[in-house]
């Protein structure tokens, strides 16, 4: 079993959709987690970070849920410019310095 | 703000060679992180440096080795290049708690 695994997708939706991507961890000590994205060819960027609480920015929210070793991204009212690949990273452990594992990655092509 | 610095951006090895990776960061980030990403596939972690002086493998660190110089710098070295090592190769750092910033990446092909 994979540390962190993602739906690949791809995931087609039309402009102004609601869309969910979920992410699984194995590893129930992580501390730290991330929602990055990246562009065709490019490196990944940090998109948000992940909170017990939940957290919110903009269009995009982010959840986690320990009990069941997942978190989430919902993006509302999606854009043409969301077209990109979604990627969520897990500190894997109790140390807020070691190793950053990704999940592969979910498409999502937003269409007009 | 330069942030993390990849060089070189491109190269072309023969199979067999031997070439560095290198990596700065000028955030003052602990930090510092190798990983491979293939086409179609996430980002596989192959080395990190959580501070300055130490080393872990990473999911697929065979083949390489890598060596964190001082805070700013952590190379990557390949001794004899395969053609299974055609991938592009991301650098990150980061500070405690906090998301990885990235290097634009190096492509690489092993012919």
């Amino acid at each position: 079993r994979k540390e962190v695994e993602q739906d690949p997708g791809p995931f087609n939706v039309p402009e102004g959709a609601t869309v969910a991507f979920n992410c699984t961890y194995s590893n129930s000590a992580s501390q730290s987690f991330f929602w990055y994205r990246q562009d065709c060819r490019k490196e990944p960027k940090l998109l948000m970070s992940v909170y017990s609480s939940g957290n919110e920015d903009g269009r995009f929210t982010a959840q986690l849920n320990r009990a069941s070793q997942y978190i989430s991204l919902l993006i509302r009212d999606s854009k043409l410019s969301d077209s990109a690949t979604y990627l969520c990273v897990v500190n894997m452990g109790s140390s807020n310095t070691g190793k950053l594992i990704f999940g592969q990655g979910t498409t999502l092509q937003v269409k007009p | 703000n330069a942030g993390v610095t990849q060089t070189p951006k491109f190269q072309v090895l023969k199979t067999g060679q031997s070439m560095t990776l290198q990596c700065a960061q000028d955030m003052n980030h602990n930090s510092m992180y190798w990983y491979r990403q293939d086409p179609g596939m996430g980002l596989r972690l192959i080395y990190y440096s959580a501070s300055e002086g130490t080393t872990d493998k990473g999911e697929v660190p065979n083949g390489y080795n890598v060596s964190r110089l001082n805070k700013r710098e952590f190379s990557l070295r390949l001794e004899s290049a395969a053609p299974s090592q055609t991938s592009v190769y991301f650098c990150a750092s980061r500070t405690q708690g906090s998301g990885a910033f990235f290097g634009q990446g190096t492509r690489l092909t092993v012919v």
